[in-house]
């Protein structure tokens, strides 16, 4: 079974500032992809950004980034030059190969001015 | 424009009620899911369907009855409602044939509040 284990329950950042989640995980799969959703208190889950295990190279978007170790099993995310709109919930995800998408718990991002 | 809807957007109730959460998505996807998100935040899949048929069933009570109309729809049916059924319902869809080693990213809808009193 898979497991997504996100080990900071919270974090903050100064605005302008940069901060990076971590998030492991756990599969025996060869073939996954990892994302990291944004929910914001409106609720509605955002993707942020999306990885393949295949890909050596770390996704990028904009000021979104990611750190993947895949012998490490580890998927941070980076995020520059913090904004206030930033400030959610952010979830970890793993999806294996004929399998379901799974979470991790989330880390709730507060952003200060 | 909305991609995935959900309705209602909000759901109180009493206890042993029967309601339903519709979704419906626009993106011409092949896969839908529900979700549900706890009071603690975390998110577990429920259910999935793809091209009307059912592909994930999770250990949910079978007082939960998903239907998929058409590949555009999938509503949620729940039964006597518990206070237990309290959480936030997500539907979601994905261009992705499930079993098929896909990957292809989950568009999620706003989620249904639900509270039983």
């Amino acid at each position: 079974a898979q497991t997504v284990t996100q080990s900071q329950p919270e974090m903050s950042v100064q605005e302008a500032e940069t901060v990076t989640l971590s998030c492991t995980y756990d599969t025996s799969e060869s073939d996954y992809y990892l994302f990291w959703y944004k929910q914001p208190p409106s609720r509605q889950m955002i993707l942020v950004i999306r990885q393949e295990a295949y890909k050596q190279q770390n996704a990028t978007e904009n000021r979104f980034s990611v750190n993947f170790q895949k012998a490490a099993k580890s998927f941070s995310l980076k995020i520059s030059d913090s904004q206030l709109g930033d400030a959610a919930m952010y979830f970890c995800a793993e999806k294996a190969s004929g399998s379901r998408l799974t979470f991790g718990e989330g880390t709730q991002l507060t952003v200060n001015p | 424009d909305t991609a995935v809807s959900q309705t209602p957007k909000y759901l109180v109730t009493q206890m042993g009620n029967d309601k339903s959460i519709k979704c419906e998505q626009n993106l011409g996807h092949d896969t839908m899911y529900w979700y549900k998100q706890d009071s603690k935040k975390f998110l577990k899949i429920m259910f999935s369907y793809n091209n009307k048929e059912l592909i994930i069933n999770e250990t949910v009570p079978n007082r939960f009855s998903p239907k998929s109309p058409d590949k555009a729809h999938l509503n949620l049916h729940i039964n006597s409602l518990e206070l237990g059924d309290s959480a936030v319902y997500f539907c979601a869809s994905s261009q992705d044939l499930a079993g098929q080693g896909s990957g292809e990213t989950q568009y999620f809808g706003p989620g249904t509040r639900l509270l039983v009193l």
